[in-house]
């Protein structure tokens, strides 16, 4: 069946780095653009990045511009996520999320119509 | 564009209808998505392109609005109906604070 599996998540200090992974299966994988989304505690949802189904149009919330990456590896079937200069604020359940269908050439949608089940991300002294 | 959901908590019985709403601060060309999201569990998407239903999504779960007012209809609530949902625009990575739908 359809699946998105993160992982990678953890406690890490202040300023330190984290990669997260999300691995996807049941789908064609290089064909969906893929997102990450977070949720603070007790929060609501906070879209952090956007890539597309070839690895371009990369997109992210000013929060975490210049600290975070996003990446794919279409060969694994998985999604990353690179966060650099953690802060506590970054501190959230992260979320992988695969964009709704569109036939290319398309922009995105933003809807997101199949969610891991997320990866808790805690970064504290 | 900012969406405003309304009301924060909404308190009502199995059985029961129940009307939540999304307000965006300019109107809207495109349209709207919603997601449930039970405690513990990943969001879900309900509704895309304001009135339609994500697959495998009941019947009893229905869209409907334009410009700058949307809503999301549920009648005769289920028990697993009560969660916190979310209201999101085409086209904008953003979501609404969410209203949190809680057992009367």
């Amino acid at each position: 069946q359809v699946q998105l599996v993160e992982s990678g998540g953890g406690v890490v200090q202040p300023g330190r780095s984290l990669r997260l992974s999300c691995a996807a299966s049941g789908f064609t994988f290089s064909s969906y653009a893929m997102h990450w989304v977070r949720q603070a505690p007790g929060k609501g949802l906070e879209w952090v990045a956007v890539i597309s189904y070839v690895g371009g149009n990369i997109y992210y919330t000013d929060s975490v511009k210049g600290r975070f990456t996003i990446s794919r590896d279409s060969y694994k079937n998985t999604l990353y996520l690179q966060m650099n200069s953690l802060r506590p604020e970054d501190t959230a359940v992260y979320y992988c999320a695969r964009e709704w269908y569109q036939p290319p050439p398309a922009s995105y949608c933003y809807y997101m119509d199949v969610w891991g089940k997320g990866t808790t991300v805690t970064v504290s002294s | 564009i900012v969406l405003t959901q309304s009301p924060a908590t909404l308190s009502l019985s199995p059985g029961e209808s129940a009307t939540l709403s999304c307000r965006a601060s300019h109107s809207v060309s495109s349209s709207l998505a919603w997601y449930q999201q039970k405690p513990g569990q990943a969001p879900r998407l309900l509704i895309y392109d304001t009135s339609n239903r994500a697959t495998g999504i009941p019947a009893r779960f229905s869209g409907s609005g334009s410009g700058t007012d949307f809503t999301l209809t549920i009648s005769s609530l289920e028990p697993e109906d009560f969660a916190v949902y979310y209201c999101q625009r085409r086209s904008e990575p953003t979501f609404g604070q969410g209203t949190r739908l809680e057992i009367k």
